[in-house]
């Protein structure tokens, strides 16, 4: 069975920095990619991040690119999210999810969550 | 950017009837097209892959069409624990992918 368990989330003032991680089991975490999405409070998904397990390419959306960096540990079947210079509108609850492939496709799993607030 | 939206926002259903929600692409998607099941405090759940495939373990009662820009998500006969947010998203062109904003279906 696919586990993802996300930690790591928390409250952080504007212009902070966090990270969040992902422990992933049940798969061959190496052989897929990986995405982070998240959901504001009342809102809609968010695609945030995917990294390639394969080949470590990473794409960003446009709302977090420069400011945070995905990346993943094939040793420890974990994957992480640098979230750097936070602000008020990256408040979400933050999912990590695997891809059905190790291309970029639809989500076949998710995480519970972690809650990110960016709050003075 | 390919640009995603669902219709109607919110959709009031009885139990055991049939419901359905729609998914409209910017562009074509071909049929690379998912659907996904929210439940409130809870993770999005895979319901539905290349437009009409369910995913493991979803019932015969979700059903999936359309191709192209136009896509319809069916839910015949439904239960009570259909009532949840239901999310459409493309992966044809990317990044991004995209997800449209959403379709709540609560109980009438």
């Amino acid at each position: 069975e696919v586990q993802l368990l996300e930690s790591g989330g928390g409250l952080v003032q504007p212009g902070g920095s966090l990270r969040l991680s992902c422990a992933a089991s049940g798969f061959r975490f190496s052989s897929y990619a990986m995405s982070w999405v998240r959901q504001a409070p009342g809102k809609g998904l968010e695609w945030v991040s995917v990294i390639n397990n394969i080949g470590g390419i990473t794409y960003y959306a446009d709302s977090v690119k420069g400011r945070f960096t995905i990346s993943s540990d094939n040793s420890k079947n974990t994957l992480y999210l640098q979230m750097n210079s936070l602000r008020a509108e990256d408040t979400a609850v933050y999912y990590c999810a695997k891809d059905y492939s190790s291309g970029y496709y639809y989500l076949d799993s998710w995480g519970q969550g972690a809650l990110v607030t960016v709050s003075s | 950017e390919i640009v995603m939206t669902q219709s109607p926002a919110t959709v009031s259903v009885s139990p055991g009837e049939r419901a359905t929600l729609s998914c409209r692409a910017s562009q074509s998607v071909s049929s690379n097209l998912a659907w996904y099941q929210q439940k409130p405090g809870q993770a999005p759940r895979l319901l539905i892959y290349g437009a009409s495939t369910r995913a493991t373990g979803i019932p015969a009662r979700f059903g999936g069409s359309g191709s192209g820009t136009e896509f319809t998500l069916t839910i015949s006969s439904l239960q009570s624990e259909d009532f949840a947010v239901y999310f459409c998203q493309q992966y044809n062109k990317w990044p991004p992918y995209t997800f449209g904003q959403g379709t709540k279906l609560e109980i009438k």
